[in-house]
């Protein structure tokens, strides 16, 4: 079974610059979650799609990164300006579906886009 | 608030001996809990999981974890270290109710010593 695959696996923008990164999820799996990771930090929900339907947005900064999933597949986060604090490495994780209540859904990671903004 | 804590960022072992990495959580409500491993320039890797039953979990590449309650830890072990552990590993905690949101301690950079 394929992973959860991403691409580019690097960029290097200037700031005020957009860029975009896509993910495509495990096959089959409808919940899809992008994480931004700082150097030395773990990793920080941005968004969370459950099929096409944001379920979770509140850590997003909606002034500058967007975020869609299309037809509940693939999925592609843009980020417009970007600023220098922007640089990380973007991870894509992917599990089967959000249970709603007890067995939580294990979730399967990207090897994630590293960003540098100069 | 919820929060993980990794007290250690930075740990060596030689190789063939044991480790222990700690982790605590601070969650108001029945926390899920996982422990990730991430090598260089790779995503994160599942090692273990604990739901609920034996608070001793065992997971891949000879892991396991504890869960203590009282103590609010979720400690990662593992008996005799080989040089391919060195890594960096996270431990996370999930809600139980709520959707899949992860939150992630900051992390524990593991360094093995011939």
């Amino acid at each position: 079974e394929a992973g959860v695959a991403q691409s580019p696996r690097y960029k290097i923008i200037e700031k005020r610059q957009s860029v975009a990164f896509w993910c495509n999820p495990i096959s089959g799996h409808a919940t899809l979650y992008w994480y931004q990771q700082i150097l030395g930090q773990g990793p920080k929900l941005l968004i969370q799609f459950q099929n096409n339907g944001v379920v979770d947005d509140s850590q997003l900064p909606k002034d500058r990164f967007s975020a869609e999933r299309l037809k509940g597949v693939d999925s592609t986060l843009k980020i417009q300006p970007a600023k220098l604090e922007d640089s990380a490495v973007y991870l894509c994780a992917s599990s089967p579906r959000t249970s709603g209540g007890p067995g939580q859904e294990t979730q399967y990671f990207g090897p994630g886009t590293r960003l540098l903004v100069l | 608030a919820q929060s993980v804590t990794q007290p250690d960022i930075h740990i060596t072992v030689s190789e063939g001996a044991s480790l222990e990495l700690r982790c605590n959580y601070s969650y108001g409500a029945t926390p899920y809990l996982f422990w990730y491993v991430q090598s260089p320039g790779q995503g994160l890797q599942l090692l273990l999981k604990y739901f609920s039953g034996d608070t001793l979990v065992q997971g891949i590449k000879g892991f396991e974890a504890e869960f203590k309650r009282s103590q609010s830890s979720f400690n990662l072990r593992k008996p005799s270290v080989h040089w391919s552990d060195a890594a960096e590993y996270f431990c996370a905690v999930g809600p139980y109710n709520q959707g899949g949101k992860l939150i992630f301690g900051q992390g524990t950079e593991l360094s093995v010593k011939p």
